[in-house]
């Protein structure tokens, strides 16, 4: 069955970085658009960032100024979001999402916390 | 940018008709997706493309469209239904996925 699994979140000082990754299986990765989207303490769902399935498109929400960076690895069946410049307001679980023709969210990963505080 | 404006809160009987909307500028125009977010959870797709369900989803749970409106109907209620329920679409002019605020869902 279809698996994401996220990685790479924990406790990070304002102004750093952090890199997440997602391990994907049970499905053909690289047939599939992927995103990141994520969800404040208490806050609703906030979308980040789009990735097509070959990785030569790229979409950010356009809150977060570049910070933030998708890429993927089709070979490695892997997702991931370098993450730079982090903030207090940042702080959040990060969900991998794969995503359906009409750009629906049909799986979802169980999310990693980022918390972002000195 | 595009909103989607959805009501903070719900409450419906067991056994009544819940309607949860998601309301946007010419939202017909846009394919419209339905979550479910019970509480510790990630999100789980109920409704997608406006009326489709996924697999395994019950058929109490159904999508439709009028006007600005896109509306959730859950029927014959349950408690294990009570949870956050969030629309989103994909916004091809500004090519950014939106979210509405999300509606939690209270079964009295």
């Amino acid at each position: 069955q279809v698996q994401l699994v996220e990685s790479g979140g924990g406790l990070v000082k304002p102004g750093g970085s952090l890199r997440l990754s997602c391990a994907a299986s049970g499905f053909t990765f690289s047939d599939y658009y992927m995103s990141w989207i994520r969800q404040a303490p208490g806050k609703g769902l906030q979308w980040v960032s789009f990735i097509s399935s070959s990785g030569s498109t790229i979409y950010n929400a356009d809150s977060l100024k570049g910070r933030f960076t998708i890429s993927r690895d089709n070979a490695k069946n892997s997702l991931y979001l370098e993450m730079d410049s982090l903030r207090a307001e940042d702080t959040a679980v990060y969900y991998c999402a794969r995503l359906k023709v009409g750009y629906g969210v049909g799986h979802w990963g169980q999310g990693t916390l980022v918390t972002v505080s000195s | 940018s595009y909103v989607l404006t959805q009501p903070p809160s719900v409450s419906v009987a067991p056994g009544q008709t819940a309607r949860i909307t998601c309301g946007g500028n010419n939202i017909g125009s846009k394919s419209v997706h339905w979550y479910q977010q019970r509480p510790g959870q990630a999100p789980v797709l109920v409704v997608h493309d406006d009326s489709d369900r996924p697999a395994g989803i019950p058929e109490r749970f159904s999508g439709s469209i009028s006007g600005n409106m896109a509306t959730l109907t859950i029927s014959r209620v349950e408690a294990g239904d009570e949870a956050d329920y969030y629309c989103q679409v994909w916004d091809r002019l500004s090519d950014q996925m939106l979210f509405g605020g999300g509606t939690k869902l209270t079964v009295l």
